[in-house]
C-alpha cells in the first residue's frame, strides 16, 4: 500500500485566497483525522471522521475551516478565506477501528504558507 | 479530561541510552503509543504497549508502563545520531482518536 497520500506537499498562497488540502487514506481504513502542527501550539487535532461521518470537529479553529469526506477514499480540508496565522503543516492520518490497535498512520503533510 | 505531558527537550551523547518520559491521565486507555517524527516528515509509529503489560522490548527500544502512576517511558539503547527526532507519546482516547503529548525533541551529539 502507498500509505496515506496528501496533496499538495507545499502550498504558498496570499491572504484571502481559498486553500484546499487533499487526503487519500489507506485503503480499508475507516477513520480519518486532520491535524495541524505549528511551533507555537504543537500538534492539534482539527476534525476526525468514522465511516465518512464527521465525529468531532471541536478542534476546527473557526468557520473559515471546513472538511468533507465524500467517500471512503478521499477527504478535503478547506480554508476560506486564508489568513497568515493559518500557516502550518497540515497532516492527514487514517486508522482501522475494526478490532485493531487503533494506531494512526500519518501522511507526509502539506506545508501551507499564507503571505 | 484526557491529557498527555512530556518534557520538551532531551540531549544525549552518541552511544548513551536515552529515556523519554510521559505521563497521561486516562486510566481507561487500552493502548499507549510512541511515535517518531523526523524533520520534514509525518509521524511514524515506533512502538506501542497494551495497557495490561508493564514492559515491552523491541531491539534497541524498551517501553515501560507504570499504570498506577500513569507513567510511560521509552528507552533507546546505544543512541545514534539517526535517532535525533521528535518523539510523541499518545494514549487512545474516546471514539478512536489519539491524545498526543507535545513531543520531546531528542538531540544526539556525536
Amino acid at each position: 500500500d502507498a500509505g496515506v497520500i496528501q496533496s499538495p506537499r507545499h502550498e504558498v498562497t496570499e491572504m484571502g485566497q481559498e486553500v484546499t488540502l487533499r487526503c487519500k487514506p489507506i485503503s480499508g481504513h475507516n477513520s480519518l483525522f486532520w491535524y495541524r502542527q505549528t511551533m507555537m501550539r504543537g500538534l492539534e487535532l482539527l476534525i476526525y471522521f468514522n465511516n465518512n461521518v464527521p465525529i468531532d470537529d471541536s478542534g476546527m479553529p473557526e468557520d473559515r475551516f471546513s472538511a468533507k469526506m465524500p467517500n471512503a477514499s478521499f477527504s478535503t480540508l478547506k480554508i476560506q478565506p486564508s489568513e497568515p496565522r493559518d500557516s502550518a503543516v497540515y497532516f492527514c492520518a487514517s486508522s482501522s477501528q475494526a478490532g485493531g490497535r487503533g494506531e494512526q498512520y500519518f501522511g507526509p503533510g502539506t506545508r501551507l504558507t499564507v503571505t | 479530561g484526557e491529557d498527555v505531558e512530556q518534557s520538551l527537550f532531551l540531549s544525549v551523547r552518541e552511544g548513551d541510552s536515552s529515556v523519554i518520559n510521559c505521563t497521561y491521565t486516562d486510566s481507561s486507555s487500552t493502548y499507549l503509543y510512541w511515535y517518531k517524527q523526523e524533520p520534514g516528515a509525518g509521524l511514524q509509529l515506533l512502538t506501542y504497549i497494551f495497557s495490561n503489560m508493564d514492559m515491552k522490548q523491541d531491539q534497541r527500544l524498551t517501553v515501560l508502563l507504570n499504570k498506577k502512576d500513569k507513567h510511560l517511558s521509552l528507552r533507546i539503547a546505544d543512541t545514534q545520531t539517526g535517532d535525533s527526532a521528535i518523539y510523541f507519546c499518545a494514549e487512545s482516547g474516546q471514539g478512536g482518536k489519539l491524545i498526543f503529548g507535545q513531543g520531546t525533541e531528542l538531540s544526539v551529539k556525536p
